[in-house]
């Protein structure tokens, strides 16, 4: 069973910046996924294993960059030029067969003045 | 733009069938899209029920399955039971690395 473990939520100002980790048990391909308050599951980005690929949602490219340390294994989103519809709580999960396999429990992101 | 669909809200009986579907406002959903459904309760991360159209994830029981029906992928629960109150989620892979969720059906048991 693969362990996830989200960190770097807090409190940011409109236009701020943010880094968030997820501390994983092994190296795998990953994803951020996002849930706004109230709203559903949002897929933000992706990163494959060695990760020479990344991709993004539309929502967040040019904004937020996904990246990874396998070294420690560990991703990471680094989240600028916040919005306030960005505030959601931002899990990482891993991806596998096209789908997300295992899920971290979340790390709150709020975006406000 | 495309959007995923899905039923805002269903019912049904203890004990009773249901089927979810997860449509795309223009085209059909075929396996080639890798369907996949997660299950989420209030405050609660997501649990992977089912990926590749109708392979159920590591102890997930065998009354929910997936499918495809007609130009939809499909999650079927038969026998549903109270704990099964919950949001459901579909996601599409869409190529070149991107997904997408659907809006999610909101499942009442009563």
């Amino acid at each position: 069973q693969v362990q996830l473990v989200e960190s770097g939520g807090g409190v940011v100002q409109p236009g701020g910046s943010l880094r968030l980790s997820c501390a994983a048990s092994a190296i795998h391909p990953m994803d951020w996924v996002r849930q706004a308050p109230g709203k559903g599951l949002e897929w933000v980005a992706f990163i494959q294993s060695d990760g020479n690929i990344k991709s993004y949602a539309a929502s967040v490219r040019g904004r937020f960059t996904i990246s990874r340390d396998n070294s420690k294994n560990t991703l990471y989103l680094q989240m600028d030029s916040l919005r306030t519809e960005d505030a959601a709580v931002y899990y990482c999960a891993v991806g596998e067969s096209y789908a997300f396999k295992y899920w971290g429990q979340g790390t709150l992101v709020t975006v406000s003045s | 733009q495309t959007v995923v669909t899905q039923e805002p809200s269903f019912s049904v009986s203890p004990g009773g069938t249901i089927t979810l579907t997860c449509g795309l406002n223009s085209g059909s959903v075929s396996t080639n899209y890798y369907p996949s459904w997660y299950q989420q309760t209030p405050g609660q991360a997501p649990r992977t029920l089912i990926y590749s159209t109708n392979t159920r994830s590591s102890g997930v029981p065998d009354r929910f399955s997936g499918s495809i029906l007609g130009n939809k992928a499909a999650l079927t629960i038969t026998g549903a039971q109270a704990e099964d109150e919950s949001d459901y989620y579909c996601v599409l892979y869409m190529g070149n690395y991107i997904w997408l969720f659907g809006g999610g059906t909101k499942l009442t048991v009563l």
